[in-house]
């Protein structure tokens, strides 16, 4: 059975550090890996994809990578800012689902001016 | 331009009653799903919808029910509610839900419930 965690399930850093944020899961059998951040109250955003057959992906600031034979993935969070501060949550997409996703329990980020 | 969307944002009802949550996609997707998340954050599958038909249904009490329309709407009744129904509920879609790696999902704004 498909197992995500994310350690740390808390992170306080001050303004402009660079951060990372890390997941794994228990089976190597994916189709791919997606990384949310959700805001207090709202919904998920989804920030980054990475298919199975890819090692990373860059979207502005951030960058997750993906080492599938290991079960691990992390979120680069380049120079953080206050407005990144959120819940990230790491979840896969198991190779025999239908589609759904399974999650890890988040990692509060918050970053302090 | 909401891509996902669900309504009611909150809904506070006593227990035993009756009540639905609608989620509307415009993103022309084929599947969308129900997630649940619970006190402690944690976001679990309910349902998966591909082409109005249904292809997941997970460990959840036939007190619950989804409805599919059409391939743009997936609403979720839930009868009899209890206080353990007490949750987020967010609606979700992406382009395929068969065995490929390339489906982002996007997820609505959630429906808060709260059973009395």
């Amino acid at each position: 059975k498909q197992e995500v965690t994310q350690i740390p399930a808390a992170l306080s850093v001050p303004e402009g550090e660079n951060l990372v944020l890390n997941c794994s899961f228990t089976d190597s059998a994916i189709y791919n890996l997606q990384w949310f951040r959700q805001d207090p109250g709202k919904g998920l955003t989804s920030l980054l994809l990475i298919q199975s057959s890819q090692r990373e992906q860059t979207s502005g600031r951030l960058n997750a990578s993906l080492d599938k034979s290991s079960g691990r993935s992390t979120l680069y969070i380049a120079a953080s800012q206050p407005g990144d501060s959120a819940t990230y949550l790491c979840a896969v997409r198991p190779w025999r689902s239908q589609g759904n996703l399974i999650f890890g329990k988040g990692t509060k980020l918050s970053v302090k001016p | 331009d909401t891509a996902v969307s669900q309504t009611p944002k909150y809904l506070v009802t006593q227990m035993g009653n009756d009540k639905s949550i609608k989620c509307e996609q415009n993103l022309g997707h084929d599947t969308m799903y129900w997630y649940k998340q619970d006190s402690k954050k944690f976001l679990k599958i309910m349902f998966s919808y591909n082409n109005k038909e249904l292809i997941i249904n997970e460990t959840v009490p036939n007190r619950f029910s989804p409805k599919s329309p059409d391939k743009a709407h997936l609403n979720l009744h839930i009868n009899s509610l209890e206080l353990g129904d007490s949750a987020v509920y967010f609606c979700a879609s992406s382009q395929k839900g068969e065995m490929t790696g390339d489906n982002e999902q996007f997820f609505g704004p959630g429906t808060r419930l709260t059973v009395l």
